[in-house]
């Protein structure tokens, strides 16, 4: 089993609409999630990190789950600009805090 | 400017070479990590290193070398018993292992 595991898509989903990915990792000791954006051929970077009590920046809202090892991203109104794929990572301390990427979920914003 | 810089952005190797990834940070982050990617996949750990001349091994170190003979650079050799070196090669820099990591623009090295 992957430690840390994503639906590959893609998410087709037209302007405007809202649209949530999940994803769940293996190590209950993770301690550290973050969602990030990897535009094609392009470096990944940083959309937000994930907080226990859920943490919002605009359109986004991420969500984290200990119970049952999952984190969520939502975005709310789509753009055609969030067309991208979203990575999840994970870190924890039994694997020396080392991140772990999730194979990453693709967005497709149609007009 | 702060950030982390790769170099050559392309980089084409012949087979039997061994080819050296250039990656410096001015982020005065401790700890560097170099991926590979390849088409259509996720991010797979090669390297990664805590501090200065300390590094380990991630999952598919085998066919690659690296040295941190400075906080700032941390760089990759893809030696030639790498026997599928063509991908996307990315290095990144975190201020701590349980921190968010910031990535440079990645290195496309192609066997030719």
């Amino acid at each position: 089993r992957k430690e840390v595991e994503q639906d590959p898509g893609p998410f087709n989903v037209p302007e405007g609409a809202t649209v949530a990915f999940n994803c769940t990792y293996s190590n209950s000791a993770s301690q550290s999630f973050f969602w990030y954006r990897q535009d094609c051929r392009k470096e990944p970077k940083l959309l937000m990190s994930v907080y226990s009590s859920g943490n919002e920046d605009g359109r986004f809202t991420a969500q984290l789950n200990r119970a049952s090892q999952y984190i969520s991203l939502l975005i709310r109104d789509s753009k055609l600009s969030d067309s991208a794929t979203y990575l999840c990572v994970v870190n924890n301390k039994d694997s020396s805090y080392k991140l772990i990427f999730g194979s990453g979920t693709r967005l497709l914003v149609r007009p | 400017d702060g950030g982390i810089t790769q170099s050559p952005k392309y980089l084409f190797r012949k087979e039997g070479q061994n080819v050296t990834l250039s990656c410096e940070q001015n982020l005065n982050h401790d700890a560097m990590y170099w991926y590979r990617q390849d088409p259509g996949q996720g991010l797979r750990l090669i390297y990664y290193s805590q501090i200065v001349n300390d590094f380990q091994k991630g999952d598919i170190a085998e066919g690659y070398s690296v040295s941190r003979e400075k906080k700032e650079s941390f760089p990759l050799t893809v030696t030639s018993a790498q026997k599928n070196p063509t991908a996307f090669y990315l290095c990144a820099s975190s201020n701590t292992l349980n921190t968010e990591a910031f990535f440079g623009q990645g290195t496309r090295l192609t066997v030719v």
